[in-house]
């Protein structure tokens, strides 16, 4: 049973529109959310992150918010880069686990068109 | 400063056969993780370290898999033995702080399981 759903598994957007990239999850447990960003034959790298405390949190181009009652976050990107084109993963913390155990969504790889 | 550094980056044995990963984490970092990514799923947890002690490893499976991490440095995946259900990405994962402000990950051992 998925506990994190990344239900688009991909995106395409044009250079200079906004991305948006959506994750749902079922743990009410969960008290923090990150955005990872995997190229190809790397590891994810580290983007940005969220507490459940909080409904928005921006850095640079990139906002995650948070719907608690929803269960529901979105990462936006704007404005989109050909060099933002990856794999996309969600991932929470807190749902009962140990710290630092995080639950990964299964990706949605965006493609920014030029 | 220097990466997480895992080798080898690539594995390719033979069903029944065993194999072994290893991980040289971010100097002083306290936390290291062993992930399994298996293609088109997002990384799955399976041990956590904190220094050289296991704080989290229910997700290993312990017939076949093991790790350790001595002297809460360096850290080792084995697998004995492999399944072809076991052909899979494993990543290495260092933090400073139990992962709130992100992981850093390694580039990962791509196995293939014959």
């Amino acid at each position: 049973d998925q506990q994190v759903k990344q239900n688009s598994p991909s995106l395409s957007v044009q250079e200079g529109r906004i991305s948006i990239l959506n994750c749902d999850y079922t743990n009410s447990m969960f008290d923090y959310f990150l955005w990872y960003k995997k190229y190809p034959a790397e590891g994810p790298t580290f983007l940005i992150s969220i507490s459940s405390i909080k409904d928005k949190n921006e850095d640079g181009r990139f906002t995650v918010f948070l719907n608690k009652s929803a269960k529901h976050l979105s990462l936006h990107i704007v404005p989109s880069q050909p060099g933002d084109s990856a794999v996309y993963f969600c991932a929470a913390e807190g749902g009962g686990g140990s710290q630092g155990n995080l639950i990964f969504g299964k990706g949605t790889k965006l493609s920014v068109k030029p | 400063e220097a990466g997480v550094a895992q080798s080898p980056r690539y594995k390719i044995i033979e069903k029944r056969q065993s194999v072994a990963f290893w991980c040289n984490p971010i100097s002083g970092h306290a936390t290291l993780y062993w992930y399994q990514q298996i293609l088109g799923q997002g990384p799955k947890l399976l041990i956590q370290f904190q220094n050289n002690g296991v704080v989290d490893d229910s997700q290993l499976p312990k017939d076949r898999f093991s790790a350790e991490r001595l002297k809460g440095v360096d850290s080792t995946l084995k697998i004995q033995p492999a399944k072809l259900e076991d052909s899979a990405v494993y990543l290495c994962a260092s933090s400073s702080d139990r992962g709130r402000n992100g992981y850093t990950f390694g580039s990962g051992t791509r196995l293939t399981v014959v």
